[in-house]
C-alpha cells in the first residue's frame, strides 16, 4: 500500500550542530518529495522539495538527498539555530495529485 | 502569512452533529486540498478540488464532503460527527495542482473539537 515512514519521531541537538530526519517511501511511482516545516499554532510550510529525476538539491543550510533506489529520502540541516525548532513532515507524491506525508519530526534545537 | 485563510479557528461540538469548515484559497490559485491531522499524525489528505470540480481523492469518509465554489472558495462538511473526528483541518491551494510542479500554502487549519 501506500506509506511513507519517517524517523525519527523526535529529534534534539545543540544548537550549531546538524540534525538528519530520513524518511522512506513504499510505492516506487512517487516521483516528487517536499519537505515541509510546521510550527506551533500553524500551517506547514514548503522549505525545499526534490523530483525524482535529482539526487540532491541544496538551499543555504538545507540540503534534501534521494535514493531512488533505496526509496529513502533524507532532509539535513547544518548549523541549527532555535529557530529551527519545528514539527517536520517529508511527502511524497503519487501519480500528480495525491500526497501521502509522513508522521512527523519534532525537533528541538537546545541552545 | 501564505495568503490561504481558513475560518473558524476553533470548533467546538458534540457528537451526531454537523459542521462547515471554510477555506478562501490565495489569490490566483485554482486548487483546493483538503487534510486531517489528528494529533501526533501526519496529514492525512482528503480531497482535492481544481476550478471547482474535484480532482482526486484520499481517505475521505462518507460523512464527510466538499464543494468548491465559482468564487473558488471551499467548503468542508462534516457529519454525523464521532468523537474521532477531532483533528486540525488545514487547507491548502496552489495555482495549477498538478504536483511537482507548483507549491502548496496551507492554511492555519482548524481545530475541530467533538465532546
Amino acid at each position: 500500500g501506500e506509506n511513507v515512514e519517517q524517523h525519527p519521531s523526535t529529534l534534539s541537538v545543540q544548537e550549531g550542530d546538524s540534525a538528519v530526519i530520513k524518511c522512506t517511501y513504499s510505492d516506487s511511482a512517487s516521483n516528487y518529495f517536499p519537505w515541509y516545516k510546521q510550527e506551533l499554532g500553524k500551517g506547514p510550510q514548503l522549505i525545499i522539495d526534490i523530483r525524482s529525476n535529482v539526487g540532491e538539491k541544496k538551499d543555504q543550510r538545507i540540503a534534501v538527498t534521494l535514493n531512488k533506489t533505496a526509496k529513502h529520502f533524507s532532509l539535513h540541516i547544518t548549523e541549527t539555530q532555535p529557530e529551527d525548532s519545528a514539527v517536520y513532515f517529508c511527502a511524497a507524491l503519487k501519480g500528480t495529485y495525491k500526497y501521502i506525508f509522513g508522521t512527523g519530526t519534532r525537533l528541538k534545537v537546545l541552545a | 502569512d501564505s495568503g490561504v485563510t481558513q475560518t473558524p479557528k476553533h470548533l467546538i461540538t458534540a457528537t451526531g452533529q454537523r459542521v462547515t469548515l471554510r477555506c478562501s484559497p490565495r489569490s490566483g490559485d485554482l486548487s483546493v486540498y483538503w487534510y486531517q491531522q489528528s494529533l501526533d499524525q501526519g496529514l492525512q489528505f482528503l480531497i482535492q478540488y481544481y476550478n471547482g470540480e474535484e480532482r482526486a481523492k484520499g481517505n475521505i469518509l462518507e460523512r464527510f464532503s466538499a464543494q468548491q465554489f465559482p468564487d473558488l472558495h471551499s467548503e468542508l462538511n462534516l457529519s454525523s460527527l464521532e468523537l474521532g473526528d477531532s483533528a486540525l483541518y488545514f487547507c491548502a491551494s496552489s495555482v495549477v495542482g498538478g504536483g511537482g510542479t507548483d507549491t502548496q500554502y496551507f492554511g492555519p487549519g482548524t481545530r475541530l473539537t467533538v465532546l
